[in-house]
């Protein structure tokens, strides 16, 4: 399984550009969460789906960001204007639905707004 | 709302030395509880987990953690670093019912020196 994949690796834009980060979960996983490390406010979740639908978007800092899961194998997230707080990295995650189980990481998207 | 404290936030090692860090939940009921390491400039990793069970738990790279839940602890040790240990620790916690996302720590900064 090649894992949870993120694209673009590094987004460089700037403030005020619309900014998408996509997201391919493993196949088969029902869990699908958005993460942003930040140096000053650590690992904060944005958004969680369970089975494409959005469960707890309450991390969601402003309506400035939005998710969407149209299908089970692809998520976004937009930034609409983007402004140079919003510079971080954003992981997304996936896990299956089972208790016992652990998220899977992708790489993550190194987003500089300038 | 379960809250994830680590208390060393950067610690400094000689090769060989031993690790404990530290790890405290709040959270009432029945949690799953994670370790996860970030290498400089990668994705978080999963060290090890536990659930339930033996409360020793062990994990890759000759990492245990011990589950204390009369303490809400869950502290990472290793007998004998190595500087390929140097990277950044996160403890996580989710609900066993309920809420699935992770909740994470704010990370130690473990830095081996050889």
């Amino acid at each position: 399984d090649a894992g949870v994949i993120q694209s673009p690796r590094h987004e460089v834009t700037e403030m005020g550009q619309e900014v998408t980060l996509r997201c391919k979960p493993i196949s088969g996983h029902d869990y699908l969460f958005w993460y942003r490390q930040t140096m000053m406010r650590g690992l904060e979740l944005l958004i969680y789906f369970n089975n494409n639908v959005p469960i707890d978007d309450s991390g969601m800092p402003e309506d400035r960001f939005s998710a969407k899961m149209p299908n089970a194998s692809f998520s976004t997230l937009k930034i609409q204007p983007s402004e140079p707080r919003d510079s971080a990295v954003y992981f997304c995650a996936s896990s299956l639905f089972v208790q016992n189980t652990e998220a899977f990481f992708g790489q993550g998207t190194r987003l500089t707004v300038v | 709302a379960q809250s994830v404290s680590q208390h060393n936030h950067h610690v400094i090692l000689s090769e060989a030395a031993s690790l404990e860090l530290g790890c405290n939940y709040s959270y009432g009921g029945t949690v799953n509880l994670f370790w996860y390491v970030q290498y400089p400039g990668q994705h978080l990793q999963l060290l090890l987990k536990y659930f339930s069970g033996d409360p020793l738990v062990k994990g890759i790279k000759g990492f245990e953690a011990e589950f204390i839940k009369s303490k809400f602890s869950f502290n990472l040790r290793k007998p004998s670093v190595q500087w390929s240990d140097t990277a950044e620790y996160f403890c996580a916690v989710n609900v066993y019912t309920g809420r699935r996302a992770l909740t994470f720590g704010s990370g130690t900064r473990l830095q081996v020196q050889p």
